[in-house]
C-alpha cells in the first residue's frame, strides 16, 4: 500500500527558513511532487523530484532521496503570503498519493 | 491560456439524491484526474480519464463515478449521497499520456454539502 507522513502544522517567522519533512513509503514509486495550497484555493505545483539530490527554484528547493523514501521542501526568506497547506504527493500504482499536509503558519 | 474550470462551484444536497460535477480542462490537456478533499482524509485519488477512458482508478465506491467527452471535459457523478460525501471535489488536468507523473494543474474545486 502507500504511507505518506508530513507534520500537520508548523509555524516559522517571516524571513526565516523552513523544512517540510515528507517520508512515504509507495510501489511503483516514479516521483515525489509539492504542491502548494491556500486556504480555500486549488492546490498550485510547486516542484517536482524523480531523481536524487535537491532542486532549486528561487526561494523554494525539494530534496529528494529515493532509497530513504525521504523528501522535503525547503523555504527561505519566508514571507506572510508563504502561510498555506503543503502537500507532498507521490506517484505509485499508477496513481498519485497526497498526504494529508502540512499546515504552515508564517508570523511577523 | 484560461485554467482548469469547474462547475458549479458551491452545491446543497440532501442524503439520497444524486449529483453531477463539471470539469474542463486546460486547452490540450487531455488527462482529467478527480479528487476528494476533507479535512481528516486530505486528498484522495478518485479516477483519471484519458481519450475518454478511465485510466486508473482509487479505492471509492461504486456510486462514484465519471466519464470524459471527445474534448476532455470530464463530469463525475456521485449516486445516494451520503453525509460523508461532503467535501471539496477537486479536478486536476495534465498535458499528456504520461499518467500519474505529468503535472497537474487543479481547478477551483467544487463545495459538495450533504444535508
Amino acid at each position: 500500500g502507500q504511507n505518506i507522513d508530513q507534520p500537520t502544522e508548523m509555524t516559522a517567522t517571516e524571513g526565516a527558513i523552513v523544512q517540510i519533512n515528507c517520508t512515504y513509503q509507495t510501489s511503483g514509486f516514479n516521483g515525489l511532487f509539492w504542491y502548494q495550497q491556500h486556504a480555500g484555493e486549488a492546490p498550485t505545483f510547486l516542484s517536482y523530484n524523480v531523481l536524487d539530490g535537491l532542486e532549486e527554484k528561487g526561494r523554494f528547493s525539494s530534496f529528494l532521496s529515493r532509497s530513504k523514501g525521504y523528501s522535503y521542501l525547503l523555504l527561505k526568506e519566508l514571507q506572510m503570503k508563504d502561510s498555506a497547506s503543503y502537500l507532498c504527493a507521490v506517484t505509485g500504482a499508477n496513481n498519485l498519493f497526497f498526504g494529508t499536509g502540512t499546515r504552515l503558519t508564517v508570523i511577523p | 491560456k484560461a485554467g482548469v474550470t469547474q462547475t458549479p462551484r458551491y452545491l446543497i444536497k440532501t442524503r439520497g439524491q444524486q449529483v453531477t460535477l463539471s470539469c474542463s480542462p486546460i486547452s490540450g490537456h487531455r488527462s482529467v484526474s478527480w479528487y476528494q478533499q476533507t479535512p481528516g482524509q486530505g486528498l484522495q485519488f478518485l479516477f483519471e480519464y484519458f481519450s475518454e477512458t478511465q485510466r486508473n482508478k482509487g479505492n471509492f465506491p461504486g456510486r462514484f463515478s465519471g466519464r470524459q467527452f471527445s474534448n476532455s471535459r470530464s463530469e463525475m457523478n456521485v449516486s445516494t449521497l451520503e453525509l460523508g460525501d461532503s467535501a471539496l471535489y477537486l479536478c486536476a488536468s495534465s498535458l499528456s499520456a504520461g499518467g500519474p507523473a505529468d503535472t497537474q494543474y487543479f481547478g477551483p474545486g467544487t463545495r459538495l454539502t450533504v444535508l
